[in-house]
């Protein structure tokens, strides 16, 4: 049982709009990443949220942007919507910042760019 | 850049047949490494790991070993069942980068038929 929640579980937005996307990290767990899941590869870091302020980064440009509350949920912003953009995104929470060893996964928002 | 190559699949094997799925991985440092597994409609879930060199993960009959001197991480089992079928990732973590940033391979896709 991971408890790690999200929302909405599908979407489908057209190109150029924008989108949020939701997660709720397991209780406890004061550490929120995302992750990019294109169809057929694997997932891909987008950012982590640690205590509130983006605690790392991968390769996505800034329309990908992210916010961590204090209850430690986290909310991923997506703009001007590309059809690359199309994919499954994962929430993963983990309760410290310094390790990769304890991530939790949501079941992940599958996002449809059209 | 480091990255994490793990064989194609989809892989079907046949109830208490032996499993192996191949990854090699590319890094600076002295990386983690993980497999994860995703069932299906469930995020992915920490299967085993390994921190250093020569060390084995396991986990419900799975196993890995940290080769140093090969850059691999072969997972093994030796009785697969129908309900290991799932997608297998491997992954490594960027030590020398983001907290939280997991380098993942494409996933194998593993179907066992009864």
């Amino acid at each position: 049982e991971t408890g790690v929640t999200q929302s909405p579980t599908h979407l489908i937005k057209t190109r150029g709009q924008q989108v949020t996307l939701r997660c709720s990290s397991q209780s406890g767990h004061n550490t929120v990443s995302w992750y990019q899941q294109a169809l057929g590869q694997g997932p891909q870091f987008i950012f982590q949220y640690y205590r509130e302020e983006e605690n790392g980064r991968g390769n996505f440009p800034p329309r990908f942007s992210g916010l961590q509350f204090p209850n430690y949920s986290s909310e991923l912003n997506v703009n001007a919507l590309e059809l690359d953009d199309s994919a499954l995104y994962l929430c993963a929470s983990s309760p410290v910042a310094e390790t990769n060893e304890k991530l939790f996964f949501g079941s992940g928002t599958q996002l449809s760019v059209l | 850049g480091n990255s994490v190559t793990q064989m194609e699949g989809p892989v079907t094997l046949s109830e208490e047949a032996f499993l192996t799925i191949n990854c090699t991985y590319t890094a600076t440092g002295y990386p983690s490494l993980f497999w994860y597994v995703q069932y299906p409609g469930e995020g992915l879930q920490l299967l085993l790991k390994a921190t250093k060199a020569d060390d084995k993960g396991s986990n419900k009959g799975f196993e890995a070993t940290y080769r140093k001197e090969t850059t691999s991480f072969h997972l093994e089992k030796g009785s697969v069942q129908v309900s290991d079928s799932a997608v297998y990732f491997c992954a490594l973590s960027d030590g020398t980068g983001s907290q939280g940033n997991l380098i993942f391979g494409k996933g194998t896709k593993l179907s066992v038929k009864p």
